[in-house]
């Protein structure tokens, strides 16, 4: 079955840090790449998405993506953080031929201090 | 604007007691999903929905049921609430099945 890693489970910074975040699958095969981000109070919203194309991927408020093939890796980053980014954050994969079905990793904890 | 609607938003319940969690959705998707969020596990699936009339299990099914009569709603059911189904339930919608998903607010469900 397919798996998605999240290794950070908790990760503090201060303001205008860089963040990084590693997603690691294992699936072997096409894939749809996402990244969701939940906070405080707040259901999941998502921040970027991999279909194909360009593998490096800008999403909403400063984030970015990269989808490395040869890693298995879709990793978020944003070059400086602000307070507001304090949040859960949440990679996905979809599996193609795989019936189709969102795995989520297990989250990583952002709490970015002011 | 469509929306993803989720009720109710908060539950306590006693071990044993039938539950039922709604769901409705206006963006007229036909494929919906419903996940549950523990701690340290990100969303596991429950159960998901192609259409009407369609259910499927995901991989953590065991003690919940849907069922699916029209596009817009998937109520998830606990047939026999059990302490280990104290957990936050989102649902989902998507226009294709492998799609970005939109998320509804949550309900955060309590069996004592």
């Amino acid at each position: 079955a397919q798996s998605v890693s999240q290794h950070n489970h908790h990760v503090i910074l201060s303001e205008a840090a860089s963040l990084e975040l590693g997603c690691n699958y294992s699936y072997g095969g096409t894939v749809n790449l996402f990244w969701y981000v939940q906070y405080p109070g707040q259901h999941l919203q998502l921040l970027l998405k991999y279909f194909s194309g360009d593998p490096l991927v800008k999403g909403i408020k400063g984030f970015e993506a990269e989808f490395i093939k040869s890693k298995f890796s879709f990793n978020l980053r944003k070059p400086s953080v602000q307070w507001s980014d304090t949040a859960e954050y949440f990679c996905a994969v979809n599996a193609h031929n795989a019936g189709n079905m969102l795995t989520f990793g297990g989250g990583t904890r952002l709490m970015v201090k002011p | 604007d469509a929306e993803i609607t989720q009720s109710p938003r908060h539950k306590i319940t006693e071990t044993g007691r039938q539950v039922t969690l709604a769901c409705h959705q206006t963006w007229n998707h036909n494929n919906m999903f419903w996940y549950r969020q523990d701690l340290g596990h990100g969303l596991r699936l429950i159960h998901y929905s192609y259409g009407v009339q369609d259910t499927n299990k995901g991989e953590v099914s065991d003690g919940y049921s849907v069922s699916r009569s029209n596009t817009e709603d998937l109520p998830l059911t606990l047939e026999s609430a059990a302490s280990s189904q104290t957990s936050v339930y989102f649902c989902a919608s998507s226009e294709a099945p492998s799609d970005e998903q939109f998320f509804g607010p949550g309900t955060r469900l309590t069996v004592l």
